[in-house]
């Protein structure tokens, strides 16, 4: 099973608002409640941000948010922060019991 | 606190077998589902495959890419997580991450926290 389907890069300015994509199939994406996200600094472990499609980890800023429009999931990103930049991968849980992560975003704060 | 320790990795021939281990601490490890997930050099995230809670059934699921090769098991016991690795490839060197489910009982197919991971490399 191929990969969901992200941006390889986006960028944005400090205090803009950015949207990172992830794209699959009625079959993961779109069919099931069980999308996350995650962020991962160079060299870091990555970070759970967002789980079944809009809700936060206690201690995740409120600045992250989640979003899903038929096979495709969102990641809103507001205020950025220079902080802020890294990759982020979707995950999906799949009609075949598995899990299947989005190839991966850089962001670039500007 | 809670915490996952992996271990095991290391340098491996193509075709030979390998164990990594996942140390559990601050929790009870059959009370949750448990996933390995890997990360090739300058790649991205690959889930490898998870063990259902024991609530669940505790059966497993694997990618296709590992299928019939790997298995994860636990022993709760010990508070340990495995990952046998057999009939290694080249394309398995990876960085390996332990990780537990979010939730207690049934999944959120969401990961926190995440191990360290630990390094596995394929090479003759």
């Amino acid at each position: 099973q191929f990969a969901l389907t992200q941006p390889a890069s986006v960028s944005g300015s400090p205090g803009q608002s950015i949207t990172i994509s992830c794209t699959g199939t009625s079959g993961d994406v779109g069919g099931y409640h069980y999308v996350s996200w995650y962020q991962q600094h160079p060299g870091k472990v990555p970070k759970l941000l967002i789980h079944e499609v809009t809700n936060r980890p206690s201690g995740v800023s409120n600045r992250f948010s989640g979003s899903k429009s038929g096979n495709t999931a969102s990641l809103t990103i507001s205020g950025l922060q220079a902080e802020d930049e890294a990759d982020y991968y979707c995950s999906s849980y799949t009609s075949s019991s598995t899990l299947i992560f989005g190839g991966g975003t850089k962001l670039t704060v500007l | 606190e809670v915490q996952l320790v992996e271990s095991g990795g290391g340098l491996v021939q193509p075709g030979r077998s390998l164990r990594l281990s996942c140390t559990a601490s601050g929790f009870t490890l059959g009370d949750y589902a448990m996933s390995w997930i890997r990360q090739a050099p300058g790649k991205g995230l690959e889930w490898v495959g998870f063990i259902r809670s024991q609530a669940y059934g505790g059966t497993t699921e694997y990618a296709a890419s590992v299928k019939g090769r790997f298995t994860i098991s636990i022993d709760d016991s010990r508070s340990i997580a495995y990952l046998q690795m057999n009939s290694l490839e080249i394309e398995d060197t990876a960085l390996y991450y332990c990780t537990r489910d979010l939730l207690r009982g049934y999944s959120a197919y969401a990961f926190d926290p995440w191990g360290q991971g630990t390094l596995v490399t394929v090479s003759s």
